[in-house]
């Protein structure tokens, strides 16, 4: 089936620093990806869809400079976290859709500390 | 847009017994109504779906309904197991743009 790999599992910065998460498809092109943050105990909220060679699409109160997105293959899409404070401290989860397929695949999600 | 409301937020029940989760949507134009299982630290695992033109779909002892007319939609496990204990999501989505909509999530836990 379709696999998501999302990297890394868990990433502990200082503040002021920036913060790299790479979600790859393993098995199928992904012509469109998703990222979700999601707080404790809280459902997952869109921050931005991404379509392979194309700017993402960010969701009204998320800071595009700040939450950086590149989609630039069928196979990679990487969200870099920009100038870190504590506050952007979550669980950020990626999601790959094929084609027009309904049913798309999340990563296993990568914890965010900023210290 | 989109407005999914889930029901309860959590669910305790005795190992054997079965739970129901219940979610509502707001838009008619969604066909397509996953559920997801996230347990901690990891991503959502999708667990069954369903989509518009079809009324009740089963897999084993997990089972979902769908009610057009009233927009709501269900997931059923029967024969519960402690290893079902995870937070559970629905979801709504359309045809175009497959944006998902998540429910608030349910806490299910299954006492031995």
């Amino acid at each position: 089936g379709a696999v998501v790999s999302q990297h890394p599992s868990w990433v502990i910065c200082k503040s002021g620093t920036s913060v790299k998460i790479e979600c790859r498809s393993l098995d199928f092109q992904a012509t469109t990806m998703f990222w979700y943050r999601q707080f404790p105990k809280q459902s997952l909220m869109l921050m931005a869809t991404s379509n392979e060679g194309s700017k993402a699409t960010y969701e009204q109160g998320v800071e595009k400079d700040k939450f950086l997105i590149n989609h630039a293959s069928l196979t990679l899409s990487t969200l870099t976290v920009t100038s870190a404070h504590p506050e952007d401290s979550s669980f950020y989860i990626c999601s790959a859709a094929q084609g027009t397929v309904y049913g798309y695949t999340f990563g296993s999600g990568t914890r965010l500390t900023v210290v | 847009g989109e407005n999914v409301e889930q029901h309860p937020s959590t669910l305790s029940v005795q190992e054997g017994d079965s739970a129901v989760i219940k979610c509502t949507y707001s838009d008619s134009a969604s066909n397509y109504f996953p559920w997801y299982k996230q347990e901690l630290g990891k991503g959502p695992q999708l667990i069954i779906d369903i989509r518009s033109n079809v009324g009740e779909k089963k897999d084993q002892r997990i089972a979902v309904t769908l009610n057009k007319t009233a927009k709501h939609f269900s997931l059923h496990i029967t024969e519960t197991q402690p290893e079902d204990s995870a937070v559970y999501f629905c979801a709504a989505s359309k045809a175009t743009g497959n944006q998902f909509y998540f429910g608030t999530g349910t806490s299910l836990t299954v006492i031995p």
